[in-house]
């Protein structure tokens, strides 16, 4: 069973760096891209952008170029996204997914930014 | 920037109905268009990738068509448990860009 488990809720400072973490199981992790996604409160959803676990190679959506850094540790299956600079525009819910298809996806983490 | 324009914004309809989404793409997207359904507090779920293949698991009243610029998500008879918001999205070129989303509801 393919499985993507998010770390937990993150409340933390403007100004400051947060890095969440995706761990997957029941499929070969590097034989598929992740991606991450961003929802914010009542909203709909962006592309942030996706690595290829593999060989680390990313790609990201044009304004997060500067906010997210994704990485992937083949050693334990696990795919993280850091996000820096943080502002209240930040405060959502991440999620991973796996795949061009978004065929599998984490049960999401909420990163809320307040001082 | 491709830009996903969802229609309508909201749906009310019966058990039973037959519904349609609409989904209408900026550009040729050459039918990489998928339909994720999210239920409230929940992940996406994908039902549909690449126009009109049904995901695994996913109930055959759900179908998916189009081409160009223009797709449809199609429910054949809606059942209580397809209330959600559903989102069609686009992998056919970077960045990969979502529709705003149907909030689907029973009347």
């Amino acid at each position: 069973e393919v499985l993507l488990q998010q770390s937990g809720a993150e409340l933390v400072r403007p100004g400051s760096s947060v890095k969440i973490s995706c761990k997957a199981s029941g499929y070969t992790f590097t034989d598929y891209y992740m991606h991450w996604v961003k929802q914010r409160p009542e909203q709909g959803l962006v592309w942030i952008g996706r690595i290829n676990p593999a060989n680390g190679n990313t790609v990201y959506a044009e304004k997060f170029k500067s906010k997210a850094t994704l990485t992937a540790d083949k050693s334990s299956n696990t795919a993280y996204m850091q996000l820096s600079s943080l502002t209240s525009e930040d405060t959502a819910t991440y999620f991973c997914t796996r795949s061009r298809y978004f065929d599998f996806w984490g049960p999401g983490t909420m990163v809320t930014v307040s001082s | 920037d491709i830009q996903m324009t969802q229609s309508p914004s909201v749906l009310s309809a019966s058990v039973g109905d037959r519904v349609t989404l609409n989904c209408k793409a900026s550009q040729n997207i050459n039918k990489y268009l998928n339909w994720y359904q999210q239920k409230l507090g929940e992940a996406p779920k994908l039902l549909i990738y690449n126009t009109n293949n049904l995901q695994t698991g996913i109930p055959s009243r759900f179908s998916g068509s189009g081409s160009g610029t223009d797709y449809t998500l199609t429910i054949s008879s809606l059942q209580p448990e397809d209330v959600a918001t559903y989102f069609c999205f686009q992998h056919n070129s970077w960045p990969y860009t979502f529709g705003a989303g149907t909030k689907l509801e029973l009347k």
